[in-house]
């Protein structure tokens, strides 16, 4: 069982829709969360960062932390046709600065 | 401020050949981590280096190895190439705490035929 699970998808929406993507982890010491957007033949782009549990918002974008049941959200509100990406989350313990990956869901937004 | 530069973007290789790859991080970050990307495994851990030192190592081969400069400058090489080190090679550049965030570069697309 890998540390993080993620839903590759594909997932496919209309523009302006809400977009849900979720992660889960095993290890209760992760303690920090990202969500990186990774465009093909790109690196991936920091898009969220988050340390423990909890909400946080940037624009159009919201990430969720719920360390109890050990999953990780992002909300993307109005989605565009440039949203069109992988997703990537990523966590790490805090003293080990590796991060451990999900393996990316990648979203199609449709005009 | 400048982003994080790899090069080269592309790479074609021979099986046994051996390849070097360098990362520049962002100025001022002392923290260069590489990843490796392929689509069945995702991103994976190779190793993180800190003011020329390796400080975190992950699962991989001897055949992969690194090294930090002291202007923070990296570089990673993977010698007796397999057809199965085909792979998006990322580095990530980070200031080194474990509290701050770690940006990207475009990545070195290495393929051994």
């Amino acid at each position: 069982q890998k540390e993080v699970e993620q839903d590759p998808g594909p997932l496919s929406v209309p523009e302006g829709a809400i977009v849900s993507l979720n992660c889960t982890y095993s290890n209760s010491a992760f303690q920090y969360f990202m969500w990186y957007r990774q465009y093909s033949r790109k690196g991936p782009e920091l898009l969220m960062y988050t340390y423990s549990s909890g909400n946080k918002e940037d624009g159009r974008f919201t990430a969720q932390v719920d360390k109890s049941s050990k999953y990780i959200s992002l909300f993307i509100r109005d989605s565009q046709p440039s949203d069109s990406a992988t997703y990537l989350c990523a966590t790490h313990a805090g003293n080990n600065r590796k991060l451990i990956w999900g393996l990316g869901t990648s979203l199609a937004v449709n005009p | 401020k400048a982003g994080v530069t790899q090069t080269p973007r592309y790479l074609i290789k021979t099986r046994g050949q051996q390849v070097t790859l360098s990362c520049s991080p962002i100025s001022g970050h002392r923290s260069v981590s590489w990843y490796q990307q392929t689509p069945g495994q995702g991103l994976q851990f190779l190793f993180e280096y800190f003011s020329e030192t390796q400080r975190n190592k992950g699962n991989f081969p001897g055949r992969f190895s690194g090294r930090q400069f002291s202007n923070s400058r990296s570089e990673m090489n993977v010698s007796t190439l397999e057809l199965g080190d085909s792979a998006l090679y990322l580095c990530a550049s980070s200031s080194g705490t474990a509290n701050t965030e770690a940006f990207f570069g475009q990545g070195t697309r290495l393929t051994v035929v």
